[in-house]
């Protein structure tokens, strides 16, 4: 079993639909990346939390680390947020993220 | 200009041949990484060097061996390749060492051995 997890593997919606992505986590963690990899493959960095929310635009994170969960929602979803969405975390004590599985989206029009 | 490069962004090649990923970033940070994605699309960490020294180095081969000539770059250089290389690998950089700090990655190399 993955040390970060996410659900759903895979997600549909209509544009404007709240979309909803959790990650949750079985080791101890100060801090939470949450990525974006485009259908071309690029990937790129969203948000970065420790605790609270962040907000950026239409996406919003969510954290609560004594739960071990993270969310990101999408408001207003549209097409162009079609792309895989990927949590990852640094375990205490070490340099290196571990990926969760990551959420493919897709937001038809 | 683009601020984490890598080349090629495509390698097709023989199992057994020897072939080199290079990546190079013009952000000015001292850390980079090397990821391997998998067919499953799931990322890992292979290695991370911080001023052209050695911090990560995950349960990678021996086959697998990075050089960094300097903080901007840092290559991968893979010899006899496997069927099993097959994947994209990504390099990625960030200021300082901390593994809180956002991550620039690069394209990305899609490495297919036949």
């Amino acid at each position: 079993k993955n040390e970060v997890e996410q659900s759903p593997q895979n997600l549909t919606a209509q544009e404007g639909e709240f979309i909803t992505i959790n990650c949750s986590y079985s080791v101890g963690i100060s801090a939470l990346h949450w990525l974006q990899q485009h259908p071309g493959g690029g990937i790129v960095s969203l948000f970065m939390l420790s605790s609270g929310k962040k907000k950026h635009g239409r996406l919003i994170a969510t954290i609560n680390i004594q739960e071990k969960h993270s969310s990101l929602h999408i408001t207003a979803s549209h097409p162009r947020d079609s792309a895989v969405y990927i949590c990852a975390a640094p375990p205490f004590n070490t340099d290196k993220l571990i990926f969760g599985t990551g959420t493919r989206l897709q937001v038809f029009p | 200009d683009t601020a984490v490069s890598q080349t090629p962004k495509y390698l097709v090649t023989q199992m057994g041949n020897d072939k080199s990923i290079k990546c190079e970033q013009n952000l000015g940070h001292d850390t980079m990484y090397w990821y391997k994605q998998d067919s499953k699309k799931f990322l890992k960490i292979m290695f991370s060097y911080n001023n052209k020294e050695l911090i990560i180095n995950e349960t990678v081969p021996n086959r697998f061996s990075p050089k960094s000539p300097d903080k901007a770059h840092l290559n991968l250089h893979i010899n006899s390749l496997e069927l099993g290389d097959s994947a994209v690998y990504f390099c990625a950089s960030s200021q300082g060492l901390e593994i809180y700090n956002e991550q620039f990655f690069g394209p990305g190399t899609r490495l297919t051995v036949l």
